[in-house]
């Protein structure tokens, strides 16, 4: 298997614009997460999916922030307007309920300029 | 106080020696336990999962107190690659919410 797949791996971005992140999970995985990841704050959960359905977006930061699932094979996290405060690493995971603990994607690093 | 917490390091480790660190939970009914590794600029990766019996991994030796409620990873024999951040992980109930610490920063050094 690939693993989980992100695009793009780098974004540079105007304040403002829009931003769209994606994700493929592992094939198989039911469960998929997205977190981002700073300095400051280390790695938050964002939203997570469970067959396809939010289970739990209580960590999305404000409405600027949308994430979907339209089928088991893809997840988009978008950002409409994006900030300079946005500038992170997002990473997607995917996992089996099994007690075995996720599996990351490389990450996308976005900067808002 | 903070759900999962972690000593931030850097815990700086000649090579060969053993290296110990700690991870607190504040949940007292959390149930799965994990160790993951980052290196710089990559994402996580999960090294071991921690059961209440303990468990080891080559070097790496995870152990589960449950009455004070903390983690350990205990690596032996470090080695240079051996150097990261180490992530501990609480899933406190249904699956899927797990609280990552803040790392603990291990540098291992010639």
């Amino acid at each position: 298997d690939a693993g989980v797949i992100q695009s793009p791996r780098h974004e540079v971005t105007e304040m403002g614009q829009e931003v769209t992140l994606r994700c493929k999970p592992i094939s198989g995985h039911d469960y998929l997460f997205w977190y981002r990841q700073t300095m400051m704050r280390g790695l938050e959960l964002l939203i997570y999916f469970n067959n396809n359905v939010p289970i739990d977006d209580s960590g999305m930061p404000e409405d600027r922030f949308s994430a979907k699932m339209p089928n088991a094979s893809f997840s988009t996290l978008k950002i409409q307007p994006s900030e300079p405060r946005d500038s992170a690493v997002y990473f997607c995971a995917s996992s089996l309920a099994d007690g075995e603990g996720y599996t990351f994607g490389s990450g996308t690093r976005l900067t808002v300029v | 106080r903070k759900e999962v917490e972690q000593d931030p390091g850097p815990f700086n480790v000649p090579e060969g020696a053993t290296v110990a660190f700690n991870c607190t939970y504040s949940n007292s009914a959390s149930q799965s336990f994990f160790w993951y590794r980052q290196d710089c600029r990559k994402e996580p990766k999960l090294l071991m999962s921690v059961y209440s019996s303990g468990n080891e991994d080559g070097r790496f030796t995870a152990q589960l107190n449950r009455a004070s409620q903390y983690i350990s990873l205990l690596i032996r024999d470090s080695k240079l690659s051996d150097s990261a951040t180490y992530l501990c992980v609480v899933n406190n109930d249904s699956w899927g919410k797990f609280q990552f610490g803040a790392g603990t920063q291990v540098v291992v050094t010639p």
